[in-house]
């Protein structure tokens, strides 16, 4: 069965401070990967994605995250933090092909400190 | 702009009264979606409608109905709410089902 792992469930950065949010995934193939973001009482916005091609991608507001097969992960990263950053992340993935459904992890909760 | 729509924000229910949730988009997708967030969980899928095939996951409680009248509009309706019926329901789109899902605001629903 597939799964998303978030093994963070909570982190504290400084404002201005680089972040690293950690995902892995457990699926026999290469799946299609994303990363949301939900601001508190919000729906979620995606920030990036990953179907193939370049195993780093781009999104916005700043934010990347890198794919790595050998490890089964697509963390998501950002050099330098801002206050507007604080909110939930979650990692998602589906299988491809005629698959509808997303796979969520649990979420890790971004807390920015001044 | 082409988005996903919610109506309404909040929404205020008694305990067994009938409510329904809308959503609308402009993006002309094939397939929509309900889920249901409870507070510090990941969004759970309820069912989905690609075009107007209804497809309803294996889990979710026969007091959950949808309709999609057509391709731009579609319903969440709870027929009798409990108490633990009280969430927040996320609607996206997406314009096939392998493909990247968008999401609305979400209606943060209460149960009196």
């Amino acid at each position: 069965a597939q799964s998303v792992t978030q093994p963070d469930i909570h982190i504290t950065v400084s404002e201005g401070a680089s972040l690293e949010l950690r995902c892995n995934y457990s699926y026999g193939a290469t799946p299609y990967l994303f990363w949301y973001v939900q601001s508190p009482g919000q729906g979620l916005q995606l920030l990036l994605k990953y179907f193939s091609g370049d195993t780093l991608v781009q999104g916005i507001k700043g934010f990347e995250a890198e794919f790595k097969r050998s490890q089964s992960s697509f963390n998501l990263r950002k050099p330098s933090v801002h206050w507007s950053d604080a909110a939930e992340y979650f990692c998602a993935m589906n299988s491809g092909g005629s698959n509808y459904k997303l796979t969520f992890g649990k979420g890790t909760l971004l807390t920015v400190n001044p | 702009d082409a988005m996903v729509i919610q109506n309404p924000r909040y929404q205020v229910t008694q305990f067994g009264k009938p409510v329904t949730l809308s959503c609308s988009q402009t993006l002309n997708h094939n397939v929509m979606y309900w889920y249901q967030q409870k507070s510090s969980q990941a969004p759970k899928l309820l069912f989905h409608y690609y075009d107007k095939d209804f497809n309803n996951e294996a889990d979710t409680p026969d007091n959950f109905q949808s309709r999609r009248p057509n391709t731009s509009f579609c319903f969440l309706d709870i027929r009798s709410p409990g108490l633990g019926d009280a969430a927040m329901y996320l609607c996206a789109t997406s314009r096939d089902p392998e493909e990247t899902q968008y999401f609305g605001p979400g209606t943060r629903l209460l149960v009196l």
